[in-house]
């Protein structure tokens, strides 16, 4: 089973820059998410999606960030303009939907963006 | 104060050792509990769930106490493979929806 796809795998931009990440997550999968994991930090989570529609935002900084998931399937995560704060890894998960109860998010490889 | 605590570390041990990890949390609602684990420069990986009544998978024990609001992970027998991240995970969604809260790590080195 191929698992949660994420490109690119490294950015490296100037801060006021803008950069975009996206996000394939397994098959069958409705429900997708987006963390930030800053370095010596567990991952945040900054936005969930079930199918197409926004389940929780309520940590994305909606000044800056911004997240789309067309179709319910693949999804993008964009930043403009970009600070240094937000040089982190940006984490995609998806999982089956689930009524409650314990469940298994698989995570992607990560995007790790450097803002200089 | 931090919804989900962990001890940084690190936690040096030889090959062989017992190692213990605790986690506090502070949201007395959260419905679920997990350890994940994530190698250096890796995405996080589910190592196991853990219950109320306490759970074991091979060399690693899981428990949870509610009332304290504390959750510990017990390795026995520590492989140099099992040098990583362990990553307290409390689940605090509600409404059918599932909205996991990380802790900030334990790092685990075990040395030959």
């Amino acid at each position: 089973e191929a698992g949660v796809a994420q490109s690119p795998r490294y950015k490296i931009i100037e801060k006021r820059q803008s950069v975009a990440f996206w996000c394939n997550p397994i098959s069958g999968h409705a429900t997708l998410y987006w963390y930030q994991q800053i370095l010596g930090q567990g991952p945040k989570l900054l936005i969930q999606f079930q199918n197409n529609g926004v389940v929780d935002d309520s940590q994305l900084p909606k000044d800056r960030f911004s997240a789309e998931r067309l179709k319910g399937v693949d999804s993008t995560l964009k930043i403009q303009p970009a600070k240094l704060e937000d040089s982190a890894v940006y984490l995609c998960a998806s999982s089956l939907v689930a009524s409650g109860g314990a469940y298994e998010q698989y995570f992607g490889p990560g995007t790790r963006l450097t803002v200089t | 104060r931090k919804e989900v605590e962990q001890d940084p570390g690190p936690f040096n041990v030889p090959e062989g050792a017992t190692v213990a990890f605790n986690c506090t949390y502070s949201n007395s609602a959260s419905q679920s509990f997990f350890w994940y684990r994530q190698d250096c420069r890796k995405e996080p990986k589910l190592l196991m769930s853990v219950y109320s009544s306490g759970n074991e998978d091979g060399r690693f024990t899981a428990q949870l106490n509610r009332a304290s609001q504390y959750i510990s992970l017990l390795i026995r027998d520590s492989k140099l493979s099992d040098s990583a991240t362990y990553l307290c995970v409390v689940n605090i969604g509600t409404g059918g929806y599932n909205k996991l809260i990380f802790g900030a790590g334990t790092r685990l080195a075990v040395h030959p």
